[in-house]
């Protein structure tokens, strides 16, 4: 049972680049998430998926976009990257609102 | 749409001793309240949860309160071991139209459990 798997774990962009992260659960679970975090700043939501063909905005949305084309699958996409976008990212997915979220490894994003 | 701030940044407590950490949040519609524990270089994971319509719940060591009221919950873990240092956040959540599906945590509380 995987759970959540993040593709890649690391990864190293030069300014202006894009790149896509992949999200990937095998729970059946209609709640997905984008989450970045940043020393003493917490998980910061970026964007989040209610279900497929849906996307919502989070709190730090600007820069980033997302879609959801497969129910399993929650791809967050930076079209130009920017060294503000160093950070660890995670993907969480949970059933409904009020159950638990699980969490994948997170990714950690290093812009120079 | 919906905050939440917790309290302290960072906890260093003697092994044995009680440890609080305390949330509060803004929206009233919120109506479960998650703790997670993140190890280093690990995703977060849930430890305990609470829904609204529950005031306490306790599992072994570790137990949240929820006060509806002055829209506030705290995390209490007792006898702490060195295993329990880590960063701990809570988070809200809620059924409610406007801010469906929405999932959002506290900054995070540093916790050092010293032997």
């Amino acid at each position: 049972n995987a759970g959540v798997t993040q593709t890649p774990k690391f990864r190293v962009l030069k300014t202006g680049q894009s790149m896509t992260l992949l999200c990937a659960q095998d729970m059946n679970h209609e709640y997905m998430y984008w989450y970045r975090q940043d020393p003493g700043m917490g998980l910061r939501l970026i964007h989040y998926s209610v279900g497929e063909g849906t996307t919502a905005k989070g709190e730090v949305p600007d820069g980033y976009n997302v879609s959801r084309l497969k129910k399993q699958n929650f791809l967050l996409g930076l079209e130009s990257a920017a060294p503000s976008q160093t950070s660890v990212y995670f993907c969480a997915s949970r059933p409904n609102e009020v159950t638990e979220a699980f969490f994948g490894q997170g990714t950690r994003l290093t812009v120079v | 749409g919906e905050n939440v701030e917790q309290h302290p940044s960072t906890l260093s407590v003697q092994e044995g001793d009680s440890a609080v950490i305390k949330c509060t949040y803004s929206d009233s519609a919120s109506n479960y309240f998650p703790w997670y524990k993140q190890e280093l270089g690990k995703g977060p994971q849930l430890i305990i949860d609470i829904r609204s319509n529950v005031g306490e719940k306790k599992d072994q060591r570790i137990a949240v309160t929820l006060n509806k009221t002055a829209k506030h919950f705290s995390l209490h873990i007792t006898e702490t071991q060195p295993e329990d240092s880590a960063v701990y956040f809570c988070a809200a959540s809620m059924e409610a139209t406007d801010s469906w599906g929405k999932l959002q945590f506290g900054a995070g509380t540093q916790v050092v459990v010293t032997p």
